[in-house]
């Protein structure tokens, strides 16, 4: 089945410097999903990607998909404390438009 | 307004036992979803409701496990002959379409 992967898994940063947490999927994605969950939260919706090569920005973070459709990246310029949690990439799979298929995730800790 | 709800957020009972998890989806939500967290993973799909019906249960790992949405609205996941390996947070989730899904607080199932 698809498999979702991303890595770094653990990530500690100083406030104020720059994160990067990268997805890659096994199988071509027809959109991709971040979430955000913070500890003891639960997964809340970031954003989700659907064109190739397609690039999104919230304030300081920067969602990009791949031009194969297959990875993705989320960058957060200057980080702040409010920015610590779990990020997850997620896809649909099998070319469902329902079924999320989760990466592991990527939990950002920043440092005051 | 209100989001997804779920109760218990947490749940403690001994191995064998009888266990149902409910989820309130979002007003006016059609689609409903049941994913099973992990410690230091990321949701994995259990169940999917359109209206009613289940419209995809492969992700439910055995015959213990089953899900109802009897009016469309409300959902309770069911699970028989509880082992400790089921131990996780349950998330539901519900969307309007097949878009933006929203997750609940989660219930914390722990079997002893």
């Amino acid at each position: 089945g698809q498999q979702v992967m991303q890595i770094p898994q653990y990530q500690h940063v100083q406030e104020g410097e720059d994160f990067t947490t990268y997805c890659n999927s096994s199988t071509t994605l027809s959109n991709i999903q971040w979430y955000k969950q913070r500890p003891g939260g639960h997964p809340v919706f970031l954003i989700q990607l659907v064109k190739s090569g397609e690039v999104k920005k919230q304030k300081r973070l920067t969602f990009q998909f791949g031009e194969a459709k297959k990875n993705s990246s989320l960058h957060i310029t200057a980080t702040q404390t409010t920015d610590v949690g779990t990020y997850f990439c997620a896809g649909h799979s099998g070319g469902s438009n329902y079924k999320l298929t989760f990466g592991k995730g990527t939990l950002l800790t920043v440092n005051p | 307004g209100a989001g997804v709800s779920q109760t218990p957020s947490n749940k403690v009972t001994e191995k064998g036992k009888y266990v149902e998890l409910r989820c309130d989806p979002i007003s006016g939500h059609t689609a409903l979803y049941w994913y099973r967290q992990s410690l230091g993973q990321g949701p994995e799909f259990l169940i999917y409701f359109q209206g009613t019906g289940a419209a995809d249960d492969s992700g439910l790992p055995n015959d213990r496990f089953f899900a109802v949405r009897p009016e469309g609205s409300v959902s309770t996941l069911k699970i028989q002959r509880t082992e400790r390996g089921d131990s996780a947070v349950y998330l539901c989730a519900s969307s309007a379409s097949t878009d933006t899904q929203y997750f609940g607080p989660g219930t914390r199932l722990t079997v002893l």
